[in-house]
């Protein structure tokens, strides 16, 4: 059984860091794509990043350029989001996902997804 | 980038109901790279459509969704008491991939 569990998430304020983590299991970590996808309180869905296989290749939505990185130990089962320079509308819940097997050449859809961690920014 | 708009908003329905969900894209969707997820309050979205109409694994047959270019259409034949969530759209053709807004379907 695919499991996705995200953990980091927590009240941090505005120019704050966070270090967010999930743990993969019952599939093979290092065959996979993986992404963050955030939802805003109340909001809709928002992709924010994602990762190659092989960590050789990142790419972000433009408002988390330069503040966030995404990273991944294939040997941990283990993917990361560090969030630098937070702002308030960064406050969301973060998910982390496995990107589909069918995709286009530039993107994909999200088969599994965790149950998400709360990433508050405020004062 | 592709903005995609959902509509109704809102739905009101019956169980027993067919429920017709409507994503609509600003420019065409390439390959009919479009996606369908099922969000309930306080759970993480499942993906239940790929490919514009191919079913996830696990996901009922009642459940189907179609379309190509810049009109897709999620259906769902008769409503189940568990299928009174909100559903959201995505197309993964262009980067950035794109959410729709979301359609809130609920019980009448």
């Amino acid at each position: 059984e695919v499991q996705l569990v995200e953990s980091g998430g927590g009240l941090v304020q505005p120019g704050g860091s966070l270090r967010l983590s999930c743990a993969a299991s019952g599939f093979t970590f290092s065959s996979y794509w993986m992404s963050w996808v955030r939802q805003a309180p109340g909001k809709g869905l928002e992709w924010v990043a994602n990762i190659k296989q092989d960590g050789s290749e990142k790419y972000y939505v433009d408002s988390v350029k330069g503040r966030f990185t995404i990273s991944r130990d294939n040997a941990k089962n283990s993917l990361y989001l560090q969030m630098n320079s937070l702002r308030a509308e960064d406050t969301a819940v973060y998910y982390c996902a496995r990107e589909g097997k069918y995709c286009s050449s530039t993107s994909c859809y999200l088969d599994y997804w965790g149950q998400g961690t709360l990433v508050t920014v405020s004062s | 980038e592709i903005v995609l708009t959902q509509s109704p908003g809102t739905l009101s329905l019956s169980p027993g109901e067919r429920a017709t969900l409507s994503c609509r894209a600003s420019q065409s969707v390439s390959s009919s790279y479009l996606a369908w997820y099922q969000q309930k309050p306080g759970q993480a979205p499942r993906l239940l459509i790929y490919g514009a109409s191919s079913r996830a694994t696990g996901i009922p047959d009642r459940f189907s969704g179609s379309g190509s270019g810049t009109d897709f259409t999620l259906t769902i034949s008769r409503l189940e008491p568990e299928d009174f969530a909100v559903y959201y759209c995505q197309q993964y053709g262009s980067s950035p991939r794109t959410f729709g807004p979301g359609t809130k379907v609920d019980i009448k």
